[in-house]
């Protein structure tokens, strides 16, 4: 069973630059998966941030960025702020109708 | 604008039943792919079923495959998720969402399922 990794806690300074990443168990991420990034609030529904590895969903500021870095897809936070402070999910698309979240990256900005 | 809205989430005992829906409107419902997913209490979020507009096909998880059942009503623009044989680890909100592609975008708002006797 395929297993999608994120780092379980990150923390950056306002104004700093962050990289977040999702890898597999076993393989690579790759564009093929379509990885796609969701930031969550406490008590809030997902938001979408990025898919299709590095397209910024509708809204969103271009301080994320997506793409992929190695083996693994990431999301990159340029010029972090405190209301980015939140959890982020990756999601990759294994085929066959089958979507793998990741167990999320809880997000600190002191 | 896309909105989704969820309803049916509830209180059950183990073993029972309970249909969600998720009323959808501003797209294209009948041709469009639509899933479901789920946050436990305190934890990240799990796929659970996707519904193909174009094909009808449905897909599940292996937690809820043979327990749960993804389908729609295009007359009423709505999506469902019956849930049968209810487990206290089924406890969760569940979210619907849009498929434009192999991406989830939007989400509704969720409806609490609480699985406890």
């Amino acid at each position: 069973q395929t297993v999608v990794t994120q780092e379980p806690s990150f923390s950056v300074s306002p104004g700093g630059t962050v990289t977040l990443t999702c890898g597999l168990s076993s393989g690579s991420v790759s564009s093929s998966y379509y990885p796609s990034w969701y930031q969550q609030t406490p008590g809030q529904a997902p938001r979408t941030l990025i898919y299709n590895t590095n397209t910024r969903s509708s809204g969103v500021p271009n301080r994320f960025s997506g793409s992929i870095l190695g083996n693994k897809a990431a999301l990159t936070i340029t010029g972090a702020q405190a209301d980015d402070e939140s959890d982020y999910y990756c999601v990759v698309y294994m085929g066959s109708g089958i979507s793998v979240f990741g167990g999320g990256t809880k997000l600190t900005v002191l | 604008e896309v909105q989704l809205l969820e309803s049916g989430g509830g209180l059950v005992q183990p073993g029972g039943s309970l249909r969600l829906s998720c009323a959808a409107s501003g797209f294209t419902f009948s041709s469009s792919v639509m899933s479901w997913v789920r946050q436990a209490p305190g934890k990240g979020l799990e796929w659970v079923s996707t519904f193909s507009g174009a094909s009808g096909n449905t897909y599940y998880a292996d937690s809820v495959k043979g327990r749960f059942t993804i389908s729609r009503d295009t007359s009423k623009n709505t999506l469902y998720l019956q849930m049968n044989s209810l487990r206290v680890d089924d406890t969760a909100v569940y979210y619907c969402a849009a498929r434009p592609g192999k991406w989830f975008d939007p989400w509704g708002q969720g409806t609490l399922v609480t699985v406890s006797s």
